[in-house]
């Protein structure tokens, strides 16, 4: 069974850091793309950032390019989503997902959600 | 950024019932389109891939159509597992999501 299980998130201050991690169970965690989206009940849902299955190229939105970095330990089948320069429109519910192979941006499967938020 | 708006806001049917949601692009994104359905406290779930690819496991009472700009999510008889929020979804340039449709009990 395909299982994404997500931990971190919580409650930081404007300027501060937090290190999402998503575990990965079930299939070849190696051979997928994987992203991290993020929904909030303003802006609805948006993709944050993904990694190739090597981890060789990553994405991310402009919002948050400079102060996100994605990256994978594939020993591990663990996804990361390391956010620095928090914000308070970062504020949001973030959900790792895993990358349809035969389409590649659609998501077959997700975590189950981490609340991140930015408040002083 | 191709912006995806979805129509009705909110659909209030009975079950057993047809419902058809609405998806239209900003510029044409091909088929590139998806939809999810999403009940409270959980995440998407990949219903449609393609304008009318059904995923994995999805019931037979879902279908996609369109291409192009206009695309249509078709749930034929809803079920009580069915009212939940539904967005659509582009792949064409990069990645961006509908606002959502409610498919709420009449």
């Amino acid at each position: 069974e395909v299982q994404l299980v997500q931990s971190g998130g919580g409650l930081v201050q404007p300027g501060g850091s937090l290190r999402l991690s998503c575990a990965a169970s079930g299939f070849t965690f190696g051979s997928y793309w994987m992203t991290w989206v993020r929904q909030t009940p303003g802006k609805g849902l948006e993709w944050v950032a993904n990694i190739k299955p090597d981890g060789s190229d990553k994405y991310y939105v402009d919002s948050v390019k400079g102060r996100f970095t994605i990256s994978r330990d594939n020993a591990k089948n663990s996804l990361y989503l390391q956010m620095n320069s928090l914000r308070a429109e970062d504020t949001a519910v973030y959900y790792c997902a895993r990358d349809l192979p035969s389409t590649h941006k659609n998501f077959d499967y997700w975590g189950q959600g981490t609340l991140v938020t930015v408040s002083s | 950024e191709i912006v995806l708006t979805q129509s009705p806001a909110t659909l209030s049917l009975s079950p057993g019932e047809r419902a058809t949601l609405s998806c239209r692009a900003s510029q044409s994104i091909s088929n590139y389109l998806a939809w999810y359905q999403q009940k409270r406290g959980q995440p998407p779930r990949l219903l449609i891939y393609d304008a009318s690819n059904r995923a994995t496991g999805i019931p037979a009472r879902f279908s996609g159509s369109g291409s192009g700009t206009d695309f249509t999510l078709t749930i034929s008889s809803l079920e009580p597992e069915d009212f939940a929020v539904y967005y659509c979804q582009q792949r064409s340039d990069w990645l961006t999501f509908g606002g959502g449709t409610k498919v709420e009990i009449k």
